[in-house]
């Protein structure tokens, strides 16, 4: 079966300070690989999606930056953090399984929070 | 563009009684797929149920039920027999021809026993 996995769970860091949140895959290859952040009591927003190594599509503009090393690494990155990155950062993984079914399955997520 | 509508966002349930969530949605696409995530207050997203806009029957998943109006565009969920475990969040979301998902603002539902 296929699993998961991010961490940090919780993150503290002031501005300014670099950022690196990890994910990775198990029991699955070539997933598509997703970021979203969601704030307190909103929605999701989509700010990174993969579909092979190498490619990364951005869909916000921000100080964030997204990278794949390998086929089931995802990392979220900043150089420079602020305030308004504070958030629930939820990485996702999907696979076609049926005509346009790529339901997705996300990791426990990390709370970040910029001081 | 898609777009997802979400209206109501909290809900009461009593326990064994079930609930319904209305979602909305808009696109131009011929062909997409509908989805129901559950957030519980841990965080996690899970997967619930899913539609796709060539399915001529509605979705099941134990519990779980969607109505969907095609013409209508709506792609209620309905959860009957509602437990205390059912309070969460939920997400209403869809697909196109692409890998992402677009996500409604989410419904909180609060089950009373």
């Amino acid at each position: 079966s296929q699993t998961i996995h991010q961490w940090p769970a919780t993150l503290v860091q002031p501005v300014g300070s670099p950022l690196s949140l990890e994910c990775t895959v198990e029991g699955t290859s070539n997933p598509n690989l997703y970021w979203y952040r969601q704030a307190a009591g909103r929605g999701l927003q989509l700010l990174f999606y993969s579909v092979g190594i190498g490619q990364i599509s951005s869909e916000v503009p921000q100080n964030l930056s997204a990278s794949r090393p390998q086929d089931r690494q995802f990392i979220l990155s900043s150089k420079k953090l602020l305030l308004s990155d504070s958030g629930f950062y939820l990485c996702a993984w999907s696979s076609l399984t049926g005509f346009l079914r790529y339901e997705q399955y996300f990791g426990p997520g990390t709370r970040l929070t910029v001081t | 563009a898609q777009k997802i509508t979400q209206t109501q966002p909290g809900m009461f349930v009593q326990e064994k009684e079930a609930v319904t969530l209305d979602c909305t949605y808009d696109t131009s696409d011929p062909s997409y797929g509908l989805f129901w995530y559950k957030q519980p207050s841990s965080g996690e997203m899970i997967f619930l149920i899913y539609q796709g806009s060539y399915d001529q029957q509605n979705a099941t998943e134990g519990r779980y039920s969607l109505n969907f109006q095609k013409a209508r565009k709506s792609a209620n969920l309905v959860i009957s027999a509602s437990q205390l475990g059912d309070s969460a969040m939920y997400f209403c979301a869809m697909s196109s021809n692409d890998y992402k998902l677009s996500f409604g603002a989410g419904t909180t539902v609060t089950v009373r026993a």
